[in-house]
């Protein structure tokens, strides 16, 4: 198993402003990757972070509103950028270990006031 | 393109079996998931199926894969208070490592 530690656990931020979530992982893994939950729903992958490369974005998020950096194999961080209320979600970190099994952290609770 | 469909609540009494159901559309995934959510919590990785087998058995989790229906099933055995939570289905899509989920399973459990 992998052990994920995700920080801030949670946030209160002001419309307008950025907040960086880090991810730190105890081994190193190839794959990490962030997802976002809004409230109610389920999870939907923002994009794959690629170390030593730029990260591989999905449908509908780009990276001017969620740069991410993975500078090693056990560390990467998501910018939420120019927040406003609708970006009010749990944001989680996740990691593929080498048997293809994916983990997660706890997640950062954000809210956007 | 991928898709993950589960029944969003399901209520039992303690002590019963509960059978959480999930179809799923990508037939190449390698391996499917459930994960377990509780009240402000992160997803716990309560167990998995590769899927090149039928059934997985943990304790008091039981996972069913039926590939040609692609169904997963997630049976809990003497069901408990503490199993109250969402349930998510997963799969994984191709080899990009990336999980398509399900809208979550509301687990509820009455004393």
């Amino acid at each position: 198993s992998a052990v994920i530690s995700q920080k801030p656990s949670r946030d209160i931020c002001q419309r307008g402003t950025s907040l960086t979530i880090q991810c730190q992982v105890d081994s190193q893994v190839t794959m990490m990757f962030w997802y976002r939950q809004q409230p109610g729903q389920s999870l939907t992958l923002i994009a794959t972070a690629n170390q030593g490369s730029e990260a591989t974005y999905e449908s509908g998020f780009v990276i001017d509103k969620f740069p991410i950096s993975r500078p090693n194999l056990t560390f990467s961080t998501l910018t939420v950028s120019n927040m406003s209320p609708e970006d009010s979600s749990i944001y989680l970190c996740s990691v593929r270990t080498g048997r293809d099994i994916q983990y997660f952290g706890a997640g950062t609770r954000l809210s956007v006031l | 393109g991928e898709d993950v469909e589960q029944s969003l609540f399901l209520s039992v009494r303690e002590g019963d079996s509960s059978v959480i159901n999930c179809t799923y559309t990508d037939s190449s995934s390698t391996y499917l998931y459930w994960y377990k959510q509780e009240p402000g919590a992160g997803l716990q990785l309560l167990t998995y199926i590769f899927s090149n087998m039928d059934m997985k058995q943990d304790q008091r989790l039981t996972v069913l894969l039926n590939k040609k229906d692609k169904h997963l099933s997630l049976r809990i055995a003497d069901t408990q208070t503490g199993d109250s939570a969402i349930y998510f289905c997963a799969e994984s899509a191709g080899n990009t490592g990336k999980l398509i989920f399900g809208q979550g399973t509301t687990l509820q459990v009455k004393p």
